[in-house]
């Protein structure tokens, strides 16, 4: 089975905070992704990774950044964390186009004070 | 821009039901569509993946179909239990590996 794992599944920061939200998985898929999911806004891409070294910008990078030094490992990280970091964060795998079926972890629900 | 819907956005079922989840996106130049399963405070669970050149996929209980031309998948589950309750979320993926999701339907079925 896949299996995506995350670091924390709760995480109580303040403001200001350097966060690191860690993503191991154990399929050798060259595709890693960072979600957040807030109520009413859904699910939304904030980068993601084709490979070791690359990262590419999702849909709300701003705030974010990331690094992918192994395959296997994804980081978020949130540089000066912000009360409107506050989310669930979602870490997902796949392989590329076109069995690229995405796996994803429990999520980390972040509270940021 | 694809925009992905579903509808409806929630549903309330007694058990033993069949019913069915609706989601449309606007691109139909798409790789491949998959549908998910996300329990309250929980990650997502991929159910299953249709392929662009694929009509269906079936998974025990689950079956799920793909009209690309007109832009509609439907998630067709059989005999529901209450242990089916969950949100269900479709996403769609381009050339770019990216999925662009819905808006997802909650379902409860009671007993």
């Amino acid at each position: 089975d896949v299996k995506v794992t995350q670091s924390s599944r709760y995480l109580v920061k303040r403001t200001g905070e350097k966060v690191f939200l860690e993503c191991v998985q154990d399929m050798d898929h060259e595709n890693m992704f960072w979600y957040r999911q807030d109520p009413g806004l859904g699910l939304r891409l904030i980068y993601f990774s084709y490979d070791v070294k690359m990262k590419e910008k999702g849909d709300i990078p701003e705030g974010y950044s990331v690094s992918r030094e192994k395959k296997e490992r994804f980081s978020l990280i949130l540089e000066s964390a912000s009360t409107n970091q506050t989310s669930m964060y979602l870490c997902a795998s796949s392989f590329r186009t076109p069995d690229n079926e995405q796996f994803f972890g429990p999520g980390t629900r972040l509270t940021v004070l | 821009k694809q925009e992905v819907t579903q509808i409806p956005a929630a549903l309330s079922v007694p058990e033993g039901e069949n019913l069915v989840l609706n989601c449309s996106f606007t691109d139909s130049a798409i790789y491949n569509l998959q549908w998910f399963r996300q329990d309250p405070g929980k990650g997502l669970t991929s159910l299953l993946l249709i392929q662009s050149s694929q009509r269906e996929q079936t998974s025990g209980r689950l079956n799920a179909s793909l009209d690309k031309s007109s832009g509609r998948s439907t998630l067709y589950i059989a005999a529901s239990q209450p242990g089916d309750s969950a949100t269900y979320l479709c996403a769609v993926t381009d050339h770019t590996d990216k999925l662009i999701f819905g808006t997802g339907t909650r379902l409860q079925v009671f007993p």
